[in-house]
């Protein structure tokens, strides 16, 4: 199975700040890489596909980047709807597997 | 507009079985594979499975920790995807969710609750 490992697990932002978190899979998965936002009580929402294509409706403040084995979602000027656990996925392999999570907290 | 609602989820006992069904709307669904992911209360997100679209005859993939438990299956003349879940374990309390899969999962349901407690 191709592990992701996603960092940090938690991260404390103020509003305004710029984030930037981090998952590395165990292999390379060329960029078949998605990152979710979940928020308490509710189902995840895809923000990214293909590792740095936003989703339509997406802010433009939300970025991501890389390939192969490495990848980042920055948030840029952190909004208040913006505070919630992010996900990343890959897909290029099965079983599907995610990362463990980054809750993004107030600070 | 996509619409995804999962439903069958129910407190069960352990051993029992349950089957949670995803009706959706708003794509033709046969063309799209379908999957299920569940998560555990307080715990991160779980791929179950997939069914593949019709022209790829439908057939499934599993994750290691369900296979042979779980089946899904799909009835296109209703839009309407299933998770079958038999000999069920304290372990498979979750919240399940159901997804329309574009390159990735970029639909999901609401989710329907499992419990699995004697």
């Amino acid at each position: 199975d191709i592990q992701m490992t996603q960092s940090p697990s938690s991260l404390s932002a103020s509003v305004g700040d710029r984030v930037t978190m981090t998952c590395r899979a165990s292999q390379g998965i060329r960029n078949d890489l998605g990152w979710y936002q979940q928020k308490p009580g509710k189902a995840p929402k895809r923000l990214i596909f293909g590792a740095s294509t936003l989703d339509s409706g997406v802010p433009s403040r939300f970025r991501g980047s890389g390939s192969g084995t490495e990848f980042t979602l920055t948030i840029n000027s952190l909004q208040p709807e913006d505070f919630a656990t992010y996900y990343c996925l890959q897909h290029d392999g099965l079983p599907y597997t995610f990362g463990q999570g980054t809750k993004l907290e107030i600070k | 507009e996509v619409h995804l609602v999962e439903s069958g989820g129910n407190l069960v006992q352990p051993g029992r079985s349950l089957r949670l069904s995803c009706t959706t709307s708003g794509f033709n669904f046969e063309d799209y594979p379908m999957s299920w992911f569940r998560q555990a209360p307080g715990k991160g997100l779980e791929w179950v499975g997939f069914i593949r679209g019709k022209e790829y005859g439908g057939t499934t993939e599993y994750a290691a920790s369900v296979t042979g438990r779980f089946t899904i299956s799909r009835d296109d003349s209703k839009s309407i995807v299933f998770l079958q879940i038999n000999s069920l374990k304290t372990d498979d309390t979750a919240m399940y969710y159901c997804t329309l899969n574009t390159v990735t999962p970029q639909y999901w349901g609401q989710g329907t609750l499992v419990t699995v407690s004697s």
